[in-house]
């Protein structure tokens, strides 16, 4: 398939502990974003990569949440010491130029 | 922060009725987008509003975007089943990138066979 894939598709994990959330865009595009969508507050925008250029994490809740994207490709959104308000699903989307295409997501539990 | 306010929250109707979701907001847009979604899946791009008034029908769906580029509409006709899922309008939070957004709270629609 072409488009945007994630993994895992589900993640339940404890409280405190780190989870790491993969994405991997379609390929050729240079664009990457990660949203994540809550019941209590929609879907909300949270790093965006783009080229070599430094990414914008101007979306990012807290220290705990980082991402990198390595060879311009597949990227990983690192929680660390997660929290139950992380609970959640992390969608990732990627572009060439224009709109993005969202993949299925990860539906992150944190108990 | 630019807002989109969504509403209703919640739709459920029966298959052949007519509905309207609204997309508002405070601020000015160069374009608004309308999303579909369903359960664990990724949104999918129903359409793109570019120009005040403009009017975009696909299908049974037809899109409005206000004359001053702050309100946005879909209207369904003739509802069915297929329909049901989660729809989000979504505008450019500002930026160089076209894929930074902001999206409104969404509207869960229900059509009922």
């Amino acid at each position: 398939g072409a488009g945007v894939s994630q993994s895992p598709s589900n993640k339940v994990t404890e409280k405190g502990k780190d989870v790491e959330l993969r994405c991997d865009p379609i390929s050729g595009h240079t664009a990457l974003y990660w949203y994540r969508q809550s019941l209590g507050q929609g879907l909300e925008f949270l790093i965006y990569f783009q080229g070599n250029s430094a990414p914008d994490k101007s979306g990012l809740p807290s220290d705990r949440f980082s991402a990198e994207r390595t060879g311009g490709s597949v990227s990983t959104l690192t929680i660390q010491r997660t929290q139950q308000e992380d609970s959640a699903v992390y969608l990732c989307a990627s572009s060439s130029v224009g709109l993005p295409y969202f993949g299925p997501g990860t539906r992150l539990l944190v108990l | 922060t630019q807002l989109l306010e969504q509403s209703p929250q919640f739709l459920s109707i029966q298959e052949g009725e007519n509905l309207t979701v609204y997309c508002n907001s405070s601020s000015v847009f160069s374009s608004l987008q309308w999303y579909r979604q369903e359960p664990g899946e990724g949104p999918v791009l129903l359409v793109t509003v570019v120009t005040g008034g403009e009017v975009k029908k696909l299908k049974r769906l037809t899109f409005q975007f206000g004359d001053a580029r702050k309100d946005s509409s879909l209207h369904i006709t003739a509802a069915q089943p297929g329909d049901t899922g989660l729809y989000l309008c979504a505008a450019n939070a500002g930026g160089t990138s076209y894929g930074k957004l902001t999206f409104g709270q969404g509207t869960i629609l229900t059509v009922h066979p």
